[in-house]
């Protein structure tokens, strides 16, 4: 039990685009989802953290309308990185949280921007 | 952001040997968490402690929350190759919200 997906695993984009990240709990309900950014030999730092249903909320210097999180069930969130530039490359990791307050991790979801 | 005070940074050992690694930080957590982190992966849980001097074993894995709440240790005793990755500790506070250590990157030698 406690499976977190992430879709898709890596993409690869042009700068200026938008890229979307999708993060699942496969096998329960997830009211909360976190999500993090892991630069290379870094360890994880939180962007945000997302509540079914209301408003993210955002970790100081994080944009917020750079980073757009919608979280509208409770086994999906969702990452729109907005208008990508290189220094946006990194591996992104969501995490849900069940009843008991555990976190749970997806795999990742590796973004190059070219 | 706060971060944990994570040590080693990394780690170099035989096959066979025993491990220990240590957090420490200037506030209390409620909970402390050790993850491993395998290469182009999310982190696994492995072991959750949930009080002060509380010691838990998981496997070959031993970790305890120290009685000041600030700190926490994780050992692995009789290393094997599946055991390479990094190490992560983290705190939590309430609220779910949790802060990592920096990690510790254990590589064995055959």
């Amino acid at each position: 039990g406690a499976v977190v997906s992430q879709h898709p695993s890596w993409v690869i984009c042009k700068s200026g685009t938008s890229v979307k990240i999708e993060c699942r709990s496969l096998d329960f309900q997830a009211t909360t989802m976190f999500w993090y950014r892991q630069f290379p030999k870094q360890s994880l730092m939180l962007m945000a953290t997302s509540n079914e249903g209301s408003k993210a909320t955002y970790e100081q210097g994080v944009e917020k309308d750079k980073f757009l999180i919608n979280h509208a069930s409770l086994t999906l969130s969702t990452l729109t990185v907005t208008s990508a530039h290189p220094e946006d490359s990194s591996f992104y990791i969501c995490s849900a949280s069940e009843p008991t307050d555990t976190q749970y991790f997806g795999p990742g979801t590796r973004l190059t921007v070219l | 952001g706060q971060q944990l005070n994570q040590s080693p940074q990394s780690m170099f050992i035989q096959e066979g040997e025993d491990v220990s690694m240590n957090c420490t930080s200037s506030s209390i957590f409620n909970t402390w968490l050790w993850y491993k982190q395998d290469p182009g992966e999310g982190p696994v849980l492995l072991i959750a402690l949930y009080k002060a001097g509380e010691l838990t074993s998981n496997g070959r894995l031993t970790a305890q929350f120290g009685i000041t709440r600030k700190d926490s240790f994780l050992n692995i005793s009789a290393s094997i190759p599946s055991d390479v990755g990094i190490y992560f500790c983290a705190g939590q506070q309430g609220a779910q919200k949790l802060v990592f250590g920096q990690g510790t990157r254990l590589t064995i030698n055959p």
